[in-house]
């Protein structure tokens, strides 16, 4: 079963725009909520990372709001630029061995 | 990426033969992680390392084995492969466990499993 459920699967938003990627988790083990962006090609590189203590972290366009009592967190991209185009995961961390349990992936399209 | 070096980047092999995916890593982490990546299913841990021949298991383990003789090196074995183990595999080092130690990925290596 997948523990963390990421929605939606593709995203299009214009230049300017704000993008929205919403995420859910069943197992309150999780420590550490990371959200990785991958180019075509490449391997996930982290973007930002968020702790279950704190309710939301900014850093630049990038934006992550947790919801620790119903065990969801998003991602905000705002003023979504072309460079944004990627694939975005969240994730979820389990201590024990920092494994990451990952959601299926938003591929996010931002037109010119 | 970040000090990680996959091999081979791109490989064609068919049914039933064995494949040896290797990561190597200049950074002298001690956690190492093999993920397989599949559209619609985000990355999925195989098997993962916590040390010099110390390794666990993933969530999908099945059909494959690891080894790890030295910090550096973590490599992943299909013993025999299959078509359902046709995807990206991507390497993941993390310096340690707890805090901000996240996972940094090496740019993936591409099996084709005919």
């Amino acid at each position: 079963q997948q523990q963390v459920k990421q929605s939606p699967q593709s995203l299009i938003v214009q230049k300017g725009g704000i993008s929205i990627i919403n995420c859910a988790y069943e197992n309150t083990a999780f420590d550490y909520f990371p959200w990785y962006q991958q180019f075509p090609g490449k391997g996930p590189a982290l973007l930002i990372a968020i702790r279950p203590d704190v309710s939301e972290k900014k850093e630049g366009r990038f934006t992550i709001s947790f919801n620790k009592s119903a065990k969801q967190f998003s991602l905000h991209i705002m003023d979504s630029q072309p460079g944004d185009s990627a694939t975005y995961f969240c994730a979820a961390r389990r201590a024990a061995g920092n494994k990451l349990t990952f959601g299926g992936g938003t591929r996010v399209l931002v037109k010119p | 990426d970040a000090g990680i070096t996959q091999s081979p980047r791109h490989k064609v092999t068919e049914t039933g033969t064995p494949v040896t995916l290797r990561c190597h890593q200049t950074e002298n982490h001690r956690y190492m992680y093999w993920y397989r990546q599949d559209p619609g299913h985000g990355l999925r841990l195989i098997h993962y390392s916590y040390g010099v021949k110390d390794t666990d298991k993933g969530e999908v383990s099945d059909g494959y084995s690891v080894s790890r003789s030295k910090t550096e090196d973590f490599l992943l074995t299909l013993e025999s492969a299959t078509s359902s183990q046709t995807s990206v595999y991507f390497c993941a080092i993390s310096e340690g466990i707890s805090g901000a130690n996240v996972l940094t990925f090496g740019a993936g290596s591409r099996l084709t499993v005919l």
